[in-house]
């Protein structure tokens, strides 16, 4: 089955204690994506990136870190988390096509982050 | 002015009854144009995508896009108590280009039985 996996679904830290999200897909993807997702403000992008070794930032980076060592994985790094980046978190993952053509994203069920 | 707009809602609609949901964008250079929709507290789920101006239909589901009026809009047929949820519409390319979506706030529908 398609799919992109996130792990963990849920998790509650405290300030300052450094944790990761992976994000996992089997489609052969290139392009894969972060987002946060908030009350009133939407879904809003962290980081993507375009293939192998090659990220960049989206529209609300700080704080967060992210690698792409191999295709089918994009962790998301929160090296010292605040309150403020308690939220709904999205990992995505489409194809790119010639052209600068991008396919349908396909999304991670979500990990729900609290940091007390 | 947002980069996507949509009307939050609450759309409410009897069951059966066509719900007809509609976004607009701001940047001219858009080339793809997603509806997903959301349940509380789950990951949006695609339910069309367009890429040219007109209609695309897909079960009970059609997309129009109209590029130079920079709208897209979202029809669904017989709407049933399942479809309640909140749909976005998402936007990609335009100038940058770096394969971000562009999400509205979405739009919450409610069906009533």
């Amino acid at each position: 089955e398609a799919q992109v996996t996130q792990n963990p679904r849920y998790l509650i830290t405290v300030t300052g204690k450094k944790l990761t999200v992976t994000c996992s897909q089997n489609m052969n993807h290139e392009y894969m994506s972060w987002y946060r997702q908030d009350p009133g403000l939407g879904l809003r992008q962290i980081y993507y990136s375009m293939n192998v070794e090659v990220t960049d930032k989206g529209d609300v980076p700080e704080g967060y870190k992210v690698s792409r060592k191999e295709k089918r994985n994009f962790p998301l790094i929160l090296e010292s988390p605040s309150p403020n980046q308690t939220s709904l978190y999205f990992c995505a993952s489409s194809f790119t096509g010639d052209g600068g053509f991008f396919g349908p994203q396909h999304f991670g069920d979500g990990t729900r982050l609290s940091i007390l | 002015q947002k980069e996507v707009e949509q009307n939050s809602g609450p759309l409410s609609v009897p069951e059966g009854a066509i719900a007809s949901l509609n976004c607009t964008y701001s940047d001219r250079g858009s080339q793809s144009f997603f509806w997903y929709r959301q349940y509380s507290g789950k990951s949006p789920e695609l339910i069309m995508f367009i890429y040219s101006n007109g209609d695309k239909e897909d079960g009970r589901f059609t997309a129009q896009l109209n590029k130079a009026s920079q709208y897209v809009s979202l029809l669904i047929r017989d709407s049933q108590p399942s479809d309640s949820a909140t749909y976005l519409c998402a936007v990609r390319g335009g100038m940058s280009n770096t394969g971000k979506l562009i999400f509205g706030q979405g739009t919450t529908l409610q069906v009533k039985p």
